[in-house]
């Protein structure tokens, strides 16, 4: 069955420190790759997706993933993080073909930014 | 471009109440969800609108849950009668999907959510 795990459940960090959080998916073929975060009270906004093509993909706010097939691991990253990037944060995986694609959502990581 | 619109944002209730959450999204979205978020957990999709029909309602609790969107365009979530374990955020996102198997042709835009608390 298709997976997705987000091995941190909480991560602290300081404001302009580098950040990366984790996401791997378990599925048979390379699938759509998201990431979205959601900030206290809203809704989920995406950051980026990878289709197909350029591994690194870069996104909103200053953050980007890279895709590797051979760890099926889709990575967020930023090199400075902001106060405002507190937030929680979703990976989520989609089928690239048949007719069901509903979107596989991981549990999601809570950021917390220290001043 | 206006959002996706959910209302109310928060509901209180006792168990056995009803409650309904209504959405209108994106203007021109056919494609619109319901999903449900449990604290600490991912949203997890209830149903799928493309239009007026239903494209999936595989996880919808069809006992006491019930969604319609009759012009194919807002819709509304009802619960009746409601349980504990239904507390949780009630998301609405819609995309402008023209072909359904392609997710390239659209993002998925959600709206703030409707915060149900159960007692």
């Amino acid at each position: 069955a298709q997976s997705v795990t987000q091995p941190d459940i909480h991560i602290t960090v300081s404001e302009g420190a580098s950040l990366e959080l984790r996401c791997n998916y378990s599925y048979g073929a390379t699938p759509y790759l998201f990431w979205y975060v959601q900030s206290p009270g809203q809704g989920l906004q995406l950051l980026l997706k990878y289709f197909s093509g350029d591994t690194l993909v870069q996104g909103i706010k200053g953050f980007e993933a890279e895709f590797k097939r051979s760890q099926s691991s889709f990575n967020l990253r930023k090199p400075s993080v902001h106060w405002s990037d507190a937030a929680e944060y979703f990976c989520a995986v989609a089928p690239n073909a048949g007719n069901n694609r509903k979107l596989i959502w991981g549990l999601g990581t809570s950021l917390a930014v220290n001043p | 471009e206006a959002g996706v619109a959910q209302s109310p944002r928060y509901k209180i209730i006792e168990k056995r109440q009803s409650v309904a959450f209504w959405c209108n999204p994106i203007s021109g979205h056919a494609t619109l969800y319901w999903y449900q978020q449990i604290l600490g957990q991912g949203p997890k999709l209830l149903i799928q609108f493309q239009n007026n029909g239903v494209v999936d309602d595989s996880q919808l609790p069809k006992d006491r849950f019930s969604a319609e969107r009759l012009k194919g365009v807002d819709s509304t979530l009802k619960i009746q009668p409601a349980k504990l374990e239904d507390s949780a955020v009630y998301l609405c996102a819609s995309r402008s999907w023209r072909v359904p198997q392609v997710m390239e042709s659209g993002e998925l835009f959600f709206g703030e959510g409707s915060r149900l608390t159960v007692l």
